[in-house]
């Protein structure tokens, strides 16, 4: 299986830029998802990585490093709005499942 | 618009009840996917079917069970629901394919309380 740790929570102010990290390990990498919780809400779908480097998506960005295990997601211009959880899941093709496991999330607050 | 439908938002039931939670998508995905979620342990897969009539246990089957009819649902049975299954149960498809860069697609989600 794998190992994903993200940080429990950040904090940032509406306006500014916030990088959340997320590390894993995986025997099998086979792409790595970032999701958007709110809260009571389902998650929805922000980006995917299966190759190294940057991938941007208006004020959402996503970068990954298969060689350290790593990825963040970079979200600018911070509105109230993006005031949610934030999930990494990373898909692992060893034993041929291609199952998606998600990391515990972060918590982000974005203050006035 | 695409969706993932749960039959219920907000369930009560005893413990010892048998609890049904339906999940319905009209994207005519292969996959199908259960998960529970609960504070500090993220989400966690409970069953998952690649196809009709077809089921794999996940991390914590322990206590649950599935059923596949038609591929557009997928439904979660609790045998004999107990206090610990108290949690965010959160329905998810995709289209088939380990490569596939489709993300799921997840429903509103059933907040089941045993009591």
């Amino acid at each position: 299986g794998q190992n994903i740790d993200q940080p429990t929570e950040m904090t940032a102010t509406e306006g500014a830029i916030v990088q959340i990290n997320c590390t894993y390990q995986t025997s099998g990498f086979n792409g790595l998802f970032w999701y958007q919780q709110h809260a009571g809400e389902a998650p929805t779908f922000l980006s995917y990585n299966v190759l190294d480097g940057l991938e941007e998506k208006g004020r959402f960005s996503s970068f990954l490093s298969r060689s350290k295990g790593y990825s963040y997601l970079l979200l600018k211009e911070l509105q109230m709005k993006d005031s949610a959880s934030y999930l990494c899941a990373v898909r692992d093709r060893s034993g041929g499942s291609y199952i998606p496991t998600f990391g515990r999330g972060t918590s982000l607050i974005v203050h006035p | 618009d695409v969706k993932v439908t749960q039959s219920s938002r907000y369930l009560v039931k005893r413990t010892g009840e048998k609890v049904f939670l339906e999940c319905v998508q009209d994207m005519d995905h292969e996959n199908m996917f259960w998960y529970r979620q609960d504070p500090g342990l993220g989400l966690r897969l409970i069953y998952f079917s690649y196809d009709v009539k077809m089921k794999e246990k996940g991390d914590i089957p322990e206590g649950y069970s599935v059923s596949r009819e038609k591929k557009e649902r997928f439904s979660l049975i609790l045998e004999s629901a107990s206090t610990n299954q108290t949690s965010m149960y959160l329905c998810a498809s995709s289209y088939t394919g380990g490569n596939s860069n489709y993300g799921y697609t997840f429903g509103s989600g059933t907040r089941l309380t045993v009591v």
